[in-house]
């Protein structure tokens, strides 16, 4: 059965660093989101792309994340100066769009800001 | 505003024995409501859906949930439990087609004693 895949699984960085979380959503999906959760907290929204835009975000996706569609196969989230608040694990998902397509998500990087 | 709200945060069940998972939801039109599964370590697994029709859904791993919208709710089930089952389980509720941004519960963590 098709994944999504993500990739690196975990990863370190320090403060004020950038950083970018690469996902590999499933090949014929055609709208991609990251998600967040904070440890011992609930998962989280962060943005939804469709058609090579955003087509919404969430308060917690400010001008420090961006997302991007490089070529035909990967999505990546990038966080340009990383906070301590930003550790958490970050989930990529994908869906076809069409009715009854549920999300299929990755099994998450998760990100430690020391 | 969607909410979706799991009024136990931990519950612990001895191996063979039922399982029921609560989940409550608030929506504004026709909710479609989705449980995942998060194994430790791992990403989102999608035990079952509830789009429309039969209101006692199936999935997968013998779960199984019931919509009751005159009590927004889904709760989850399970006739006999496996000491793989403990893991934590989420509830969730989107939209229909495309954009179908996902908001979360808390979380209900299962443990399981021998």
């Amino acid at each position: 059965e098709p994944e999504v895949t993500q990739t690196p699984s975990h990863q370190v960085t320090q403060m004020g660093q950038e950083v970018i979380l690469r996902c590999v959503p499933i090949s014929n999906h055609l709208y991609f989101y990251w998600y967040r959760q904070i440890l011992g907290q609930k998962v989280e929204f962060l943005v939804s792309f469709y058609n090579n835009e955003i087509s919404e975000k969430s308060e917690i996706f400010d001008d420090q994340f961006s997302v991007e569609r490089p070529d035909g196969s990967n999505f990546t989230l990038k966080i340009r100066s990383t906070k301590l608040e930003d550790s958490a694990m970050y989930f990529c998902a994908s869906t076809s769009g069409q009715r009854n397509s549920p999300l299929h998500f990755g099994n998450g990087t998760r990100l430690t800001v020391t | 505003a969607q909410s979706v709200t799991q009024p136990d945060i931990h519950i612990t069940v001895s191996e063979g024995a039922s399982l029921e998972l609560r989940c409550n939801y608030s929506y504004g039109a026709t909710p479609y409501l989705f449980w995942y599964v998060q194994s430790p370590g791992q990403g989102l697994q999608l035990l079952l859906k509830y789009f429309s029709g039969d209101t006692l859904v199936q999935g997968i791993k013998g779960f199984e949930a019931e919509f009751k919208r005159s009590q927004s709710s889904f709760n989850l089930r399970k006739p006999s439990v496996h000491w793989s089952d403990a893991a934590e389980y989420f509830c969730a509720v989107g939209g229909s087609t495309g954009a179908q941004k996902l908001v979360f519960g808390q979380g209900t963590r299962l443990t399981i004693n021998p």
